[in-house]
């Protein structure tokens, strides 16, 4: 079982550009996440989808757009990239409520 | 709202020695705990959690965090550590049933514990 992928692994991206970070699960869980790692900051929630055709908006997410076609993708889109985006981004998915949440590998995105 | 501190951001010890990672948390509702381990470039881990029951939780690498509501804390301890322990250390904390927030994690910043031989 894959779990969870992500993609890129890495990516370097000017700023003013667009990019989507694409993240799929292969558990069948209802539930799916996207933070954003800051030294010092831990982890921090950009959006969150509870079901597929539902999304919500997290702690940080100026900047950053997701939908949520189906149950398996939870795709991330910056629109317009500035450095301040500069971050390693994970996506996690997890059964709804306070159960455990499985984490991809990162992606590591610098903004120039 | 709800919020983590991890009063330490970084804890070397040597190899065997105990070691407590400390974490405290602010929320005026019910929570549930958890503490995640990340090995150098990987993701999160599930290490243990508290959603409810006996206060004390164990993992089944030798840690444990005992719940204290009076104070707000869920450190995490081990008794004797091993270098490969080394990795860095995220409590967080979700609020009970309920809310929009259910489900949701909140972060500490995180503590690095080195083992040193």
């Amino acid at each position: 079982t894959a779990g969870i992928t992500q993609a890129p692994t890495s990516q370097i991206l000017a700023a003013g550009r667009s990019m989507t970070l694409r993240c799929t699960q292969d558990m069948r869980h209802n539930a799916m996440y996207w933070y954003r790692q800051d030294l010092g900051l831990g982890l921090r929630l950009i959006h969150y989808s509870n079901t597929a055709g539902t999304t919500g908006k997290g702690e940080v997410p100026d900047g950053y757009s997701v939908s949520r076609a189906n149950t398996d993708d939870f795709p991330l889109t910056l629109a317009s990239a500035v450095p301040s985006q500069t971050s390693v981004y994970f996506c996690a998915s997890s059964e709804q409520g306070p159960n455990e949440q499985f984490f991809g590998p990162g992606t590591r995105l610098t903004v120039l | 709202a709800q919020s983590v501190t991890q009063l330490d951001s970084q804890v070397p010890v040597f190899e065997e020695a105990p070691v407590e990672l400390r974490c405290n948390y602010s929320s005026s509702v019910s929570v549930y705990l958890f503490w995640y381990v990340q090995y150098p470039n990987q993701g999160l881990q599930l290490l243990l959690k508290y959603l409810s029951g006996s206060t004390l939780v164990e993992s089944i690498n030798g840690f444990e965090a005992e719940f204290n509501k009076s104070q707000t804390s869920f450190h995490l301890r081990k008794p004797s550590v091993h270098i490969s322990d080394t990795a860095e250390y995220f409590c967080a904390v979700t609020r009970g049933v309920g809310g929009t927030s259910y489900g949701k994690l909140t972060f500490g910043q995180g503590t690095i514990l080195t083992v040193h031989p």
